[in-house]
């Protein structure tokens, strides 16, 4: 089976800088995502690693490090909007199925103060 | 273009009484996703559907859980009879693709059974 971890919760000050780390374990690995959601509101797409490495949108970059099944999602410049709760995903697959599952992690709820 | 679109978005109901959800996913995406949410948690897939073809339900528990999506579009999400243990957020989500990266959910119905 798969399982994700993730820290429930976080506090950091507007216009400072927050990582959200990921550890998962999981069979048949194709890569991580992040979504965020609101309060009330759907989940909506961060950003997806399938290989190594940082990926930059904005102000919001995401890295995965498969050998050490391991992600972060980084939030630069935190505005009060970006309070929410981020969950991590693996993508995971069957041999021959030809699509994926998404597995989603509890989520951390970050709180930005001023 | 319109997101998902999902309808009743609150539901209050009495165990053991039938409830459905509606989900209209966004135009041209082929597969679409029930999810179940519990408060602090994240999303879980109840069921994929390629098209009109259920192609993954192994989490659907089918003893009172049923779903339909007979045209290949829009989808019903049914639970006969409800128990308390149903009360949760039901998301539903959509993609171009199998192979897509990325999913667009919808609002989600919150239901409570009493």
């Amino acid at each position: 089976g798969q399982s994700l971890e993730q820290p429930s919760e976080v506090t950091a000050v507007e216009g400072a800088i927050v990582q959200i780390n990921c550890t998962y374990q999981t069979s048949g690995f194709y890569g991580l995502s992040w979504y965020q959601q609101h309060d009330g509101g759907a989940p909506t797409f961060l950003s997806y690693n399938a290989l190594d490495g940082l990926e930059e949108t904005g102000r919001f970059s995401s890295f995965l490090s498969r050998s050490d099944s391991y992600g972060y999602l980084l939030l630069q410049e935190l505005q009060m909007k970006d309070s929410a709760s981020y969950f991590c995903a693996v993508r995971d697959g069957h041999s021959g199925a030809g699509s994926y599952q998404l597995t989603f992690g509890k989520g951390t709820k970050l709180s930005v103060i001023p | 273009e319109a997101g998902v679109v999902q309808s009743p978005r609150y539901k209050i109901i009495e165990k053991k009484q039938p409830v459905a959800f509606w989900c209209n996913p966004i135009s041209g995406h082929n597969t679409l996703y029930w999810y179940l949410q519990n408060l602090g948690q994240g999303p879980e897939l109840l069921i994929r559907y390629e098209n009109e073809e259920a192609v993954d339900d192994s989490q659907l528990p089918k003893d009172r859980f049923s779903a339909e999506r007979l045209k290949g579009v829009d989808s019903t999400l049914k639970i006969q009879p409800a128990e308390l243990g149903d009360s949760a957020v039901y998301l539903c989500a959509s993609s171009l693709s199998p192979l897509a990266s990325e999913q667009f959910f919808g609002p989600g119905t919150r239901l409570t059974v009493l």
